[in-house]
């Protein structure tokens, strides 16, 4: 199972953008799809995105098209989450997770927390 | 709103039995594998249940997952004070290409 390590937590101005990496060890890198999910304080899941190294396809959650880019990049075994345009409601703890092409995430980051002030 | 529906708040005593509802629709839970995570407090989620009723190694046989139709259920049997977390199940929406969650269950040992 691949083990997942996360920058560290930011504070950002609303307005700009934040990017987020993930570092996977552990295991092949090429054989996952790595997911981005977020946590609003005290909310639920919410699934952003995801990429598959090997091919480099996306595909990202409506909500966040044209505000959300993932990367990955293989020679690291990191992938990249960047968000932009900034608002408050973008506060939350920011997760990277994997798991196999066409199966659930099983192995998750520790989270980085993302603060917006205003 | 999420797309998966989950009670918000499950409780029972200890060794009691516990059921945790998810339900979805035919582009979700209908058609493809569902996933439960724990989420002890302060930490990342952990896979609980994949492909609807299987256990990760490590753990213990007390947690339970069924799928019929567009609904699935977690069962924790044995209740113990160590299971109070809070609970999502999981599945891909073949509509959104993605992944889909349930709001979380929050579940109280009494």
């Amino acid at each position: 199972q691949v083990q997942l390590v996360q920058s560290g937590a930011e504070v950002k101005k609303a307005g700009t953008s934040v990017k987020v990496s993930c570092k996977a060890s552990g295991g092949t890198f090429s054989n996952y799809v790595i997911n981005w999910v977020r946590q609003a304080p005290g909310q639920g899941l919410e699934w952003m995105g995801w990429i598959i190294p090997l091919f480099g396809t996306v595909n990202y959650a409506q909500k966040f098209q044209g505000r959300v880019t993932v990367t990955a990049d293989e020679p690291t075994s990191s992938a990249f989450m960047e968000l932009s345009s900034l608002r408050s409601d973008d506060t939350a703890l920011y997760f990277c997770c994997s798991g196999y092409v066409g199966e659930g995430p099983d192995s998750w980051g520790q989270g980085t927390l993302v603060t917006v002030s205003s | 709103q999420s797309v998966l529906t989950q009670p918000p708040s499950a409780s029972g005593t200890p060794d009691q039995r516990v059921t945790i509802s998810c339900s979805g629709s035919s582009s979700n839970i209908e058609t493809n594998y569902l996933y439960w995570y724990q989420q002890l407090p302060g930490t990342a989620p952990k896979l609980l249940i994949y492909k609807n009723d299987q256990r990760p190694s490590g753990v213990p046989d007390r947690f339970s997952g069924s799928k019929s139709g567009t609904s699935a259920s977690l069962a924790i049997s044995g209740l113990r004070s160590e299971d109070e977390a809070d609970y999502y199940c999981a599945a891909w929406d073949d509509g959104l290409r993605g992944w889909v969650f349930g709001g979380g269950t929050k579940l109280t040992v009494l």
